[in-house]
């Protein structure tokens, strides 16, 4: 398998764009977790769904922020507009339902680098 | 509130001897407890986990200890090696999988040859 898929690796945009961030979790996970790690705030949760449905959104800073989760292979983070506070690495984690997963814990992407100029 | 805390930003060890990192939590509530190793440039990746129910959880070189009435836990490695610099977090959650993890700030650990 190949595990999490983030795309695009690094993403370096001006204050007041639209960003993207992009996920394809690993197949047969049913769970989906955003999580955004920046120097100050450590590794945070923004938001995570179960099979497909967001399940807890409290961690998304404000209404800038929004992820869409439109089929099980497949999972966005938006920005818009986009502040240079936003600047962090954007990590996408994926686990199996919580019978199979063994204690394994999520699996996480490589991350995107975000700078907001 | 930091719920999970490492009070120690980082830790420098020597190649063969032990490797101890440590985590506190807050909330009573977490029943699970995890450690994840990460590298630069990666995304962090699990190590080892610990139920409540337990206080000792051995896995090769890693082995975590639950301390529950001191609301601790700590990760040993024995014997450390340079491979194992990474930065270290532990997490926790409640007593569902469908809690929400919380992850301690990170440890960075150099395992110096």
């Amino acid at each position: 398998d190949a595990g999490v898929i983030q795309s695009p690796r690094h993403e370096v945009t001006e204050m007041g764009q639209e960003v993207t961030l992009r996920c394809k979790p690993i197949s047969g996970h049913n769970s989906l977790f955003w999580y955004r790690q920046t120097m100050m705030r450590g590794l945070e949760l923004l938001i995570y769904f179960n099979n497909n449905v967001p399940i807890d959104d409290s961690g998304m800073p404000e209404d800038r922020f929004s992820a869409k989760m439109p089929n099980a292979s497949f999972s966005t983070l938006k920005i818009q507009p986009s502040e240079p506070r936003d600047s962090a690495v954007y990590f996408c984690a994926s686990s199996l339902p919580p019978g199979a997963s063994h204690g394994k814990g999520q699996y996480f992407g490589p991350g995107t680098r975000l700078t907001v100029l | 509130d930091q719920q999970v805390k490492q009070n120690s930003p980082s830790l420098s060890v020597q190649e063969g001897r032990i490797s101890i990192l440590n985590c506190d939590y807050t909330n009573s509530m977490f029943d699970y407890f995890l450690w994840y190793k990460k590298y630069p440039a990666e995304g962090p990746t699990f190590l080892i986990s610990i139920s409540s129910i337990k206080d000792k959880n051995e896995d090769g070189r890693f082995t975590v200890f639950l301390n529950k009435s001191a609301k601790h836990l700590s990760l040993h490695i024995v014997p450390s090696q340079p491979g194992d610099s990474a930065v270290y977090f532990c997490a926790a959650r409640g007593r569902t999988s469908y809690d929400k993890v919380i992850f301690g700030p990170g440890t960075s650990l150099s395992v110096i040859p």
